[in-house]
C-alpha cells in the first residue's frame, strides 16, 4: 500500500519568515495530493491539492510544488503569521482513500 | 448546507461496551470514509464506502464495523470497546474532484 513520509515534525519560524514541509510517497499510482490544516481541537481543513499533471501551485501565501519522478512534494508558505500555527498534514491517494503523513507541527513565534 | 456532521462529540466507554458513532453528510456525495487520529500517528484510514452498499477495510479495520446506511449516512461500531480504542473519530465524505471534507470528530474514551 501507499507509505507516505513527512518531515519535518516539528518546525518553529519567525513570524515573516518562510515555513517548508516535505512529504514523500511510495506509490506511483498516486495522483492528488491534498494538504491539510489543523487547529488544535479542530477538523483537517483542506488549504490546498495539487493534481499529477501540475508541477506547482500556489494559492497567496501558500504553495505547493510536486515532483512525480521523485515521488515528493512539499508545502511552502511565505510571510508566516502567527495564525499560521497548527499542524500540516500531507496526503497522497490514487483516487480511493486518503494516505496522510504523520504531521508536522509548525510555531510561528512573534 | 451543514457538510459533515458527527454524533456523539464526546464519549466515555468502559471496557467491553458497544457503541455506534454516526456520521452524515449533505453534499450528495458517493464515498465517505472513518479515520482515528492518535498523537504522533496521523490519520489511519478504518473503513471507507465508495458508494452507497459497498464498504471496505482500510489500514486499521480490527475491533470496527461500518454500515452505509443510505447515501447521506456511514456509521462505525465497536461491538467490544477497548482502552486502545480510546481516540478522536472524524469522518469524511470526498468531493467530486477528490477533495475530502472533515466531520467535527468524537473524542472517545476506554476506561
Amino acid at each position: 500500500g501507499e507509505n507516505v513520509e513527512q518531515h519535518p515534525s516539528t518546525l518553529s519560524v519567525q513570524e515573516g519568515d518562510s515555513a517548508v514541509i516535505k512529504c514523500t510517497y511510495s506509490d506511483s499510482a498516486s495522483n492528488y495530493f491534498p494538504w491539510y490544516k489543523q487547529e488544535l481541537g479542530k477538523r483537517p481543513q483542506l488549504i490546498i491539492d495539487i493534481r499529477s499533471n501540475v508541477g506547482e501551485k500556489k494559492d497567496q501565501r501558500i504553495a505547493v510544488t510536486l515532483n512525480k519522478t521523485a515521488k515528493h512534494f512539499s508545502l511552502h508558505i511565505t510571510e508566516t503569521q502567527p495564525e499560521d500555527s497548527a499542524v500540516y498534514f500531507c496526503a497522497a491517494s490514487d483516487g480511493y482513500a486518503l494516505n496522510f503523513g504523520k504531521g508536522t507541527s509548525l510555531l510561528v513565534t512573534p | 448546507n451543514a457538510g459533515v456532521t458527527q454524533t456523539p462529540k464526546f464519549q466515555v466507554l468502559k471496557t467491553g461496551q458497544s457503541m455506534t458513532l454516526q456520521c452524515a453528510q449533505d453534499m450528495n456525495h458517493n464515498s465517505m470514509y472513518w479515520y482515528r487520529q492518535d498523537p504522533g500517528m496521523g490519520l489511519r484510514l478504518i473503513y471507507y464506502s465508495a458508494s452507497e452498499g459497498t464498504t471496505d477495510k482500510g489500514e486499521v479495520p480490527n475491533g470496527y464495523n461500518v454500515s452505509r446506511l443510505n447515501k447521506r449516512e456511514f456509521s462505525l461500531r465497536l461491538e467490544s470497546a477497548a482502552p486502545s480504542q480510546t481516540s478522536v473519530y472524524f469522518c469524511a465524505s470526498n468531493g467530486q474532484g477528490g477533495e475530502q471534507y472533515f466531520g467535527p470528530g468524537t473524542r472517545l474514551t476506554v476506561t
